[in-house]
């Protein structure tokens, strides 16, 4: 099973700040099978970026992803208010199709 | 518009058994993959069970290995959760979501997602 690890567990930015989240695998993950959800309270998440860089539908440029084998970044380039929320990362090319514990990005 | 309604939640004894339901409508459903994920009050995601779009192929979390079965009905745009054995800590709300087209692709990421259907066991 691969275990991913998010860091930090808080990320605690004042709107139009610039967020870096981190995911890291227990063993290389292909680029093409990774993922960055979003979730706001009360809400079902939201996916954001898939193969590790390309943005879903409707998702703005300032979220962004990077990253290849074992580490990878999210990253949010200017925090709107819409952005405080819990984000996760997930693989999803070898079964079970692991997410990250979450990071949560609360207003400073 | 691509809608997912799950359905089937409850609260169960332990060692009980529940069936869980997601109607799908607004796209292809025979031609996508298929997931269950579950949420624990407060706590994260954690991804139960995959389908293929054919239902050939099915993928499971060690937690749901041998206790839970996935399947899907592709006549009725339906995809199913059967959860035997149940446990306190399968109390949670279960959402089911969609795999992701790119292209003539399909992947396993969770693209649109339901509101869920809440577990409780106790």
């Amino acid at each position: 099973e691969i275990v991913l690890t998010q860091s930090p567990g808080t990320l605690s930015l004042s709107p139009g700040e610039r967020a870096t989240l981190s995911c890291r695998a227990s063993q290389s993950v292909s680029s093409t099978y990774f993922a960055w959800y979003q979730q706001k309270p009360g809400q079902a998440p939201r996916l954001l970026i898939y193969g590790a860089s390309s943005r879903a539908t409707g998702i703005p440029d300032r979220f962004s992803g990077s990253g290849s084998g074992t580490d990878f970044t999210l990253t949010i380039s200017r925090l709107e208010p819409e952005d405080f929320a819990v984000y996760y990362c997930q693989q999803y090319g070898s079964s079970p199709f692991t997410f990250g514990p979450g990071t949560k990005v609360d207003i400073k | 518009e691509v809608q997912l309604l799950e359905s089937g939640g409850g609260l169960v004894q332990p060692g009980g058994s529940l069936t869980l339901s997601c109607a799908a409508s607004g796209f292809t459903f025979s031609d996508f993959p298929m997931n269950w994920v579950r949420q624990a009050p407060g706590k994260g995601l954690e991804w139960v069970s995959a389908i293929s779009s054919s239902a050939g192929t099915t993928y499971y979390a060690d937690s749901a290995k041998g206790r839970f079965t996935i399947s899907r009905d592709n006549s009725k745009n339906t995809l199913y959760l059967q959860m035997n054995t149940l446990r306190a800590e399968d109390t949670a709300v279960y959402l089911c979501a969609t795999g992701l087209q790119i292209d003539y692709y399909f992947y396993y990421a969770m693209d649109v997602w339901g509101q869920g259907t809440t577990v409780t066991v106790s």
